[in-house]
């Protein structure tokens, strides 16, 4: 069966960096692209960027542009995301979440989300 | 501050038609398809129609969606508790070059 598993809660200090994994499995990786949303305690969701499995190409929301990156590992099935000089205002649910296409919304799996909290 | 527009709350009575609009303008809603999500209470979102007003399988008939001009909706008929969940519209911005999401509904079966 399809599933996305992500790595486990962080608690980071304001200037840290972040990475969570989203480990695949039950599906051919390279032909779903991946989206990373996120989700502030009691708020709505944000798209912070997409990555291609194939040739890692991504596209990131503008406000996250200078300090997101996402990454793949072809051989274990797993994209990255990374986001750096965290403040408190990243504290949220982050989650990844597999399409078909590109120009596709249908995010037809999810992982379980990945609780980062930014606290001094 | 969302791109996308949605009214905070929307409430029923089971059994009852509720609509859960989105607004947005001509570089996203006017121009891509609107998908439709439903969460429940800590867990991860589930989508609910694509591609305007398709449904996935699984998903009851009672869900449907609709667009026109820069507008959608989520019709849920024939309300049932369980339907009592946090639903989010998203589209494709153009000019922002990337996904938007609405701010989200409440919806509460009373």
């Amino acid at each position: 069966q399809v599933q996305l598993v992500q790595s486990g809660a962080e608690l980071k200090r304001p200037g840290a960096s972040v990475r969570v994994s989203c480990k695949a499995s039950g599906y051919t990786f390279a032909n779903y692209y991946v989206h990373w949303v996120r989700q502030a305690p009691g708020q709505g969701l944000e798209w912070m960027g997409i990555i291609n499995p194939i040739g890692g190409s991504t596209t990131y929301a503008h406000k996250f542009q200078d300090r997101i990156s996402m990454t793949r590992d072809t051989s274990t099935n797993t994209v990255y995301m990374e986001l750096s000089s965290l403040r408190s205002e990243d504290t949220a649910v982050y989650y990844c979440a597999r399409v078909d296409d590109f120009w596709s919304g249908l995010f037809d799996y999810w992982g379980q989300g990945t609780l980062v909290t930014v606290s001094s | 501050q969302s791109v996308l527009t949605q009214p905070p709350s929307a409430s029923g009575t089971p059994g009852q038609r509720v609509s859960i609009s989105c607004s947005g303008d001509s570089s996203n809603i006017g121009s891509n398809y609107v998908y439709w999500y439903q969460q429940l209470p800590g867990t991860a979102p589930k989508v609910v129609i694509y591609r305007n007003n398709q449904r996935p399988s699984g998903v009851p008939e009672r869900f449907s969606g609709s667009k026109s001009g820069t507008s959608a909706s989520l019709a849920i008929s024939g309300l049932r508790s369980e339907d009592e969940a946090d639903y989010y519209c998203t589209t494709w911005d153009d000019s922002l070059t990337g996904w938007v999401f609405g701010g989200g509904t409440k919806l509460t079966v009373l």
